[in-house]
């Protein structure tokens, strides 16, 4: 059982937006600003898409976005586009007495 | 261009050991502090270890500690994953993955390598 919580799956159309929420404790998402997103793509590796909650890295469209709110964090994808389809992940910093980080199970993005 | 390439990964057996291997390049490998994270087949991602830029301070999951030991040689521009006493649980692509700077959070990852631990 992963640390963090997330829904199996979500889908939507072409051109719609979908949310993936990511649900911890205060011990990790709510205690620290120290969440990322990745996406991964079948057989590939991992790609950070979000980090430090909201911030984008160079490259990543801005139809990306992320929020926090108390323990849980969402990723927004806007504009939905076929090659979007893939498993997210969130991941957060939860060191309260070493250093730790823990993932959520993932999050299979279908584009309809 | 960073490029992490891993290597080392192959089958072995209960209780035995396997030495994995991070070739870095495109960047300064002695100024970033790098990881290993694991992903057993069909499953989510778990993060094993943490090493610092200069390798002075080293972390690692619960479910590892005591097992593997993680070293970097900067002059190689290598990062190394040494497994002991393996479990059929360690089963997993093990990816290293490079630490981005100023935050917590790994920015660029390897293709990873396959480890099977079964008799």
């Amino acid at each position: 059982q992963s640390a963090l919580t997330q829904p199996r799956s979500v889908s939507g159309s072409p051109g719609q937006s979908v949310t993936i929420s990511c649900t911890g404790t205060s011990s990790d998402v709510g205690g620290y600003n120290y969440v990322s997103w990745y996406q991964q793509h079948p057989g590939k590796a991992p790609k950070l898409m979000i980090y430090d909650v909201s911030k984008r890295p160079s490259g990543v469209p801005d139809r990306f976005s992320g929020s926090k709110s108390g323990n849980t964090a969402s990723l927004t994808i806007s504009g939905l586009q076929a090659e979007d389809e893939a498993d997210y992940y969130c991941c957060s910093y939860a060191g309260s007495y070493t250093f730790d980080v823990v993932f959520g199970g993932g999050t299979k993005l279908t584009v309809l | 261009e960073v490029q992490l390439v891993e290597s080392g990964g192959g089958l072995v057996q209960p209780g035995g050991s396997l030495r994995l291997s991070c070739a870095a390049s495109g960047f300064t490998f002695s100024s970033y502090e790098m990881n290993w994270v694991r992903q057993a087949p069909g499953k989510g991602l778990e993060w094993v270890s943490y090493i610092s830029s200069s390798g002075s301070t080293i972390y690692y999951a619960d479910s590892v500690k005591g097992r593997f030991t993680i070293s970097r040689d900067n002059a190689k521009n290598s990062l190394y994953l040494q497994m002991n006493s393996l479990r059929a649980e360690d089963t997993a692509v093990y990816y290293c993955a490079r630490g981005a700077p100023d935050t917590v959070t790994t920015d660029y990852w390897g293709q990873g390598t396959l480890v099977t631990v079964s008799s």
